[in-house]
């Protein structure tokens, strides 16, 4: 069974700084994805970033990047130059690749808050 | 614009009572999801179907069952609603297995109080 885990409940940054979500995951599968989904308060789920497990190169979109450490199995993600539209509830989640429906396996979450 | 979206966006129902969660999809896949929203809890899998008429207990199953007639539509039934079954229900719908596209999309969600 695959399980993800998310360590910091809350977190909070000052606007224009930089903050690191971590995450940690454990799984007996080679080739897998994970994510980093932010829910705002509006509760639609979006989806921040993904990345391939076969790829050694760590994703990046715009302001968001990720540190992924396949043989420690952690994941983190980083939000540079944070914006107050970043508040929100961050969930880090892990997918199997292969046959089989592709659902997707969540951590608890990080509510975290962008002060002005 | 790829769409899922949820009969409701609250819903407050009585004990005992049976309920229905609609979700309807327009991106004409396979696989639909359903997932319990809880704090400190995270996301967890109620139900899945990979086809019309197909379909597989997730990882907290019970109290619930799930409908899916038509491949757009899945439905989750509370047979009789219990005040612990008091949560946010997301349903959930990805593209067809394609390591290009993977992304699972969301609806909207509904929050269900039972009193």
């Amino acid at each position: 069974a695959q399980t993800v885990t998310q360590s910091q409940p809350e977190m909070s940054v000052q606007e224009a700084e930089t903050v690191t979500l971590s995450c940690t995951y454990d799984t007996s599968e080679n080739n897998y994805y994970l994510f980093w989904y932010k829910q705002p308060p509006s509760r639609q789920m979006i989806l921040v970033i993904r990345q391939e497990a076969y790829k050694q190169q760590n994703a990046t979109e715009n302001r968001f990047s990720v540190n992924f450490q396949k043989a420690a199995k952690s994941f983190s993600l980083k939000i540079s130059d944070s914006q107050l539209g970043d508040t929100a509830m961050y969930f880090c989640a892990f997918m199997k690749h292969g046959p089989g429906a592709n659902n997707l396996f969540f951590g608890t979450g990080t509510r975290l808050t962008v002060i002005p | 614009d790829v769409k899922v979206t949820q009969s409701s966006r609250y819903l407050v129902k009585r004990t005992g009572e049976k309920v229905f969660l609609e979700c309807v999809q327009d991106m004409d896949h396979e696989n639909m999801f359903w997932y319990r929203q809880d704090p400190g809890l995270g996301l967890r899998l109620i139900y899945f179907s990979y086809d019309v008429k197909m379909k597989e207990k997730g990882d907290i199953p019970e109290g619930y069952s799930v409908s899916r007639e038509k491949k757009e539509r899945f439905s989750l039934i509370l047979e009789s609603a219990s005040t612990n079954q008091t949560s946010m229900y997301l349903c959930a719908s990805p593209p067809l297995r394609n390591p290009l596209n993977y992304e699972q999309y969301f609806g909207p969600g509904t929050r269900l109080t039972v009193t």
